[in-house]
């Protein structure tokens, strides 16, 4: 069964420094992965996701996500943070390489400090 | 990129009674949605996924008979929560997917409180 690991909980960075969150996921063939950004009472929004192709991959808002299949990670990155970034970020693992039956992760809250 | 919305945003009933949560595309056509359930900083979990015209398909441990699903068009598909106890209060989060089911739009979730 696959499943995905967001070893972080909790993340808080000061405004322009950089930041990376981690995701481990296991799965037995080649993954679909996603990156979701969640803000409250807004709708979960796709940062980026990796198919095939390239391992570096660049989402909306100035991020980007490196996989790396012997690490089995795909950490989510940004090089300057932004004070509208505090959210709550969720990496997920498509089945069969599609979108759908996604795993979560158990997600990592950013906080910035100014 | 695509608009997916939920309706209502928030609801609390009684217990006993029952809710339907509607999950709409607003600009494309839906072929699968998607229902999920989130618990308080916790993450989503899948509960079911249908296809237009046809029975959700239910994941392990979800009762079919608690949480009806219908997906009667390609723009709308329902979630009613039958007989709701306490237990069943969560945020419960749509997604809908084209054809090509590469990537899920998510609506915004509905905070469901049973008293």
């Amino acid at each position: 069964a696959q499943s995905v690991t967001q070893p972080d909980i909790h993340i808080t960075v000061s405004e322009g420094a950089s930041l990376e969150l981690r995701c481990n996921y296991s799965y037995g063939a080649t993954p679909y992965l996603f990156w979701y950004v969640q803000s409250p009472g807004q709708g979960l929004q796709l940062l980026l996701k990796y198919f095939s192709g390239d391992t570096l991959v660049q989402g909306i808002k100035g991020f980007e996500a490196e996989f790396k299949r012997s690490q089995s990670s795909f950490n989510l990155r940004k090089p300057s943070v932004h004070w509208s970034d505090a959210a709550e970020y969720f990496c997920a693992v498509g089945n069969t390489g599609t979108a759908s039956k996604l795993t979560f992760g158990t997600g990592t809250r950013l906080q910035v400090t100014l | 990129g695509a608009v997916v919305s939920q309706h209502p945003s928030w609801v609390i009933c009684k217990s006993g009674t029952s809710v339907k949560i509607e999950c709409r595309s607003l600009d494309f056509q839906a072929t699968t949605m998607f229902w999920y359930r989130q618990f308080p900083k916790q993450s989503l979990m899948l509960m079911a996924t249908s296809n237009e015209g046809s029975k959700a398909t239910y994941e392990q441990g979800v009762e079919k008979d608690k949480f009806l699903i219908n997906h009667a068009s390609l723009t709308l598909s329902t979630l009613t929560v039958t007989s709701a106890h306490p237990e069943d209060s969560s945020f419960y989060i749509c997604s809908a997917a084209g054809r090509r089911l590469n990537e899920q739009f998510f609506g915004p979730g509905t905070r469901l409180t049973v008293l």
